[in-house]
C-alpha cells in the first residue's frame, strides 16, 4: 500500500522568503509523485509531476521538487514566494503502472505574509 | 468555458434523502473520476471510468453508485444520505490512463443534516 506524509499542515513564509513543503512518500513499487495545488473554493490543479527520468522537475509558476529516493522524499520549492502562492498543496503518490490512482498527503495550506 | 464542470456546487440536505451530484468535462478526455475531501482536507478515490466502464471502485458504501451516460459525463447518485457522507465531492478527468494528470472540477460541497 502507498502512503504519503507532509510534514506541517501549515507553513507560513515572508513575501520573498523561500517555500519548502515537505513531503515523504512510501511505496512498494517505483512511484509516480505529484503536487497539486489548491486555491480557495477551487479544484486541485496539477503543479508538477515527476514519472521517471530527471530527478529534478519544474513545474508552474516557479516551484520545483526533487525526487530522493534514498530519501523517499519529493520536497517542493520555490526560491521567492509571492502573495499569489498561498493555497493548499498536496503531495500524491501512484504506482507506475497502476493508472491514475492517486493516494494523497493531508495537504500543507501556505501562508504568504507581507 | 469550464473544462471539468460540477452541479450543484452547494447542497444542503436532511438525512435519508436522495442526492444526485453531474459533472462534465469538455476536454475529450477519456477518463473520469470521483473523488471524496473530507474536513481534514484528505481526499481520497471513490470511482474511476475509462470510456464508460468502471475501472476503479474503491471501499465505498453500495448507497453510492455513479453512473456515466457517456465519455463526457459521470454522475454520482448517494441513496440514503448519512452524516458522515458530509464532504466535498470531486470530479476528474485525466486524457492518458498513466500519466497522473487529472483536471479537477470546482468541487460540490455536500452538507447532510
Amino acid at each position: 500500500a502507498q502512503s504519503v506524509t507532509q510534514l506541517g499542515s501549515h507553513v507560513s513564509v515572508s513575501e520573498g522568503a523561500l517555500v519548502l513543503l515537505r513531503c515523504n512518500y512510501s511505496s512498494s513499487v517505483p512511484p509516480y509523485l505529484f503536487w497539486y495545488v489548491q486555491y480557495p473554493n477551487q479544484g486541485l490543479q496539477l503543479l508538477l509531476k515527476y514519472t521517471t527520468g530527471a530527478t529534478l522537475v519544474k513545474g508552474i509558476n516557479g516551484f520545483e521538487a526533487e525526487f530522493k529516493k534514498s530519501e523517499t522524499s519529493f520536497h517542493l520549492t520555490k526560491p521567492s514566494a509571492h502573495m499569489s502562492d498561498a493555497a493548499e498543496y498536496f503531495c500524491a503518490v501512484s504506482d507506475q503502472g497502476g493508472g491514475n490512482k492517486l493516494t494523497f498527503g493531508t495537504g500543507t495550506q501556505l501562508k504568504v505574509e507581507l | 468555458d469550464t473544462a471539468v464542470s460540477q452541479t450543484p456546487k452547494y447542497l444542503v440536505t436532511q438525512m435519508g434523502n436522495d442526492k444526485s451530484i453531474k459533472c462534465e468535462q469538455n476536454l475529450g478526455h477519456d477518463t473520469m473520476y470521483w473523488y471524496k475531501q473530507d474536513s481534514k482536507k484528505f481526499l481520497k478515490i471513490m470511482f474511476s471510468y475509462n470510456n464508460k466502464e468502471l475501472i476503479i471502485n474503491e471501499t465505498v458504501p453500495n448507497r453510492f453508485s455513479p453512473k456515466s451516460p457517456d465519455k463526457a459525463h459521470l454522475n454520482l447518485h448517494i441513496n440514503s444520505l448519512e452524516l458522515g457522507d458530509s464532504a466535498v465531492y470531486f470530479c476528474a478527468s485525466s486524457q492518458e490512463w498513466n500519466t497522473g494528470e487529472l483536471f479537477f472540477g470546482e468541487g460540490s460541497r455536500l452538507t447532510v443534516l
